[in-house]
């Protein structure tokens, strides 16, 4: 397993501002997630962090909103850009063990609220 | 597309009951399937299962996958309000792709 930590916890954001996220794992991972939880929903995948070079956004983010960085194996950040009330959601980073049948871990996760 | 349904989507028991939760799956080259819990903001892992008819069981909580039906269950046995929580349903396919999730199934047991 992984043991990974976010920072910060939780946040209360004004509109119009940006809030970047860290997430940092004990061992290095080659793959990294970007999750977001909006109340009462599922998980839905922001981006996979690549080591090195762009993140892979899905449909529907784009990296002006969600800048990503990914500067070696064991850290990530996500910049969530000129927020508005509708970004208020649980922001999740993840990590995927090599080998095995590619187990997915989570960090403790950041609440954001934007108000 | 890859797909994960879960069922039901909701759930309220009492304390000592047995529930089942079911997880169906499309998934274009299959590798596994995690079921997790998540009580307050981060999943928490239970289960890997990759192959057909082999039970997991830890305590009361057990899983089984049949790779020919494309589902799973979950089950869990003489509940307790602390196994309220939403549980996820997420598989994987071959080479680094993400888990795709479901929608999750929220418990809830009352005493």
């Amino acid at each position: 397993s992984a043991v990974i930590s976010q920072k910060p916890s939780r946040d209360i954001c004004q509109r119009g501002t940006s809030l970047t996220i860290q997430c940092q794992v004990d061992s290095q991972v080659t793959m990294m997630f970007w999750y977001r939880q909006q109340p009462g929903q599922s998980l839905t995948l922001i981006a996979t962090a690549n080591q090195g070079s762009e993140a892979t956004y899905e449909s529907g983010f784009v990296i002006d909103k969600f800048p990503i960085s990914r500067p070696n194996l064991t850290f990530s950040t996500l910049t969530v850009s000129n927020m508005s009330p509708e970004d208020s959601s649980i922001y999740l980073c993840s990590v995927q063990t090599t080998g095995g049948g590619g187990e997915q871990y989570f960090g403790p996760g950041t609440r954001l609220t934007v108000t | 597309e890859d797909k994960v349904v879960q069922s039901p989507l909701s759930l309220v028991v009492h304390e000592g009951d047995t529930v089942t939760l079911n997880c169906s799956y499309e998934v274009t080259n299959f590798r596994s399937l995690l079921w997790y819990k998540q009580e307050k903001k981060a999943p928490t892992f239970l289960f890997m299962l990759t192959s057909s008819g082999i039970e997991k069981k830890s305590g009361r909580l057990s899983s089984i996958l049949d790779k020919k039906e494309l589902f799973s269950i979950l089950n869990i046995t003489a509940t307790q309000t602390g196994d309220s929580a939403v549980y996820l349903c997420a598989v994987g396919s071959s080479g680094n792709t993400p888990l795709v999730f479901g929608k999750g199934t929220r418990l809830s047991v009352i005493a």
